[in-house]
């Protein structure tokens, strides 16, 4: 059975520091892996996928890195701003694509002004 | 992607009732499916709604508890039957494309059992 685990369970940092949250999956054969952030009383917004065959994705600020073989991605983000606070999550989609996600717990991620 | 419609929001119910929760999405999808996330924890995947035929439950969810509908590529309903306080949970529906496409989630309905 496919488990997530995310580090750390919460971060509080200053306005303007780059961090970075690990992700790391029990099982290595996966479709792919995505990350979304969570508001609170909303849903979750995607915010990058990676195929199984890739090692990063970007967007913008955001760059997330798998490393299949051992089980971990990364989500890096640079500049951090009050905006990116927020719970980011991490999905792992097994069984070929057709079936739904694993996710862990989420980090909940603080930028203070 | 897509964007999917959900509602009720949230409601408070009194334990012992049901409440449907329904997904409209605004383009065909391929998968739907429909998920539980307790307080402080993560998303757990209830099913997935399969068009046209029985969802397909994960273990531990059953369909006389979670009865779910799918008539068609685009909407998908949620039963929560006979519930009580344990019941009490944010409910998120999903949908994809299949392949290597974004799953993309509802608002998510914050329920309450009292």
């Amino acid at each position: 059975k496919q488990e997530v685990t995310q580090i750390p369970a919460a971060l509080s940092v200053p306005e303007g520091e780059n961090l970075v949250l690990n992700c790391s999956f029990t099982d290595s054969a996966i479709y792919n892996l995505q990350w979304f952030r969570q508001d609170p009383g909303k849903g979750l917004t995607s915010l990058l996928l990676i195929q199984s065959s890739q090692r990063e994705q970007t967007s913008g600020r955001l760059n997330a890195s798998l490393d299949k073989s051992s089980g971990r991605s990364t989500l890096y983000i640079a500049a951090s701003q009050p905006g990116d606070s927020a719970t980011y999550l991490c999905a792992v989609h097994s069984g070929g694509g057709a079936d739904g996600l694993t996710f862990g717990k989420g980090t909940h991620l603080i930028i203070q002004p | 992607s897509a964007v999917i419609s959900q509602k009720p929001s949230r409601d408070i119910c009194q334990r012992g009732t049901s409440l449907t929760i329904q997904c409209q999405v605004d383009s065909q999808v391929t998968m739907m499916f429909w998920y539980r996330q307790q307080p402080g924890q993560s998303l757990t995947l209830i099913a997935t709604a399969n068009q046209g035929s029985e969802a397909t439950y994960e273990s531990g969810f059953v369909i006389d508890k979670f009865p779910i509908s799918r008539p068609n590529l685009t909407f998908s309903t949620l039963t929560v039957s006979n519930m009580s306080p344990e019941d009490s949970s944010i409910y998120l529906c999903s949908g994809d494309r299949g392949g290597n496409t974004e799953a993309f989630f509802g608002q998510g309905t914050r329920l309450t059992v009292v």
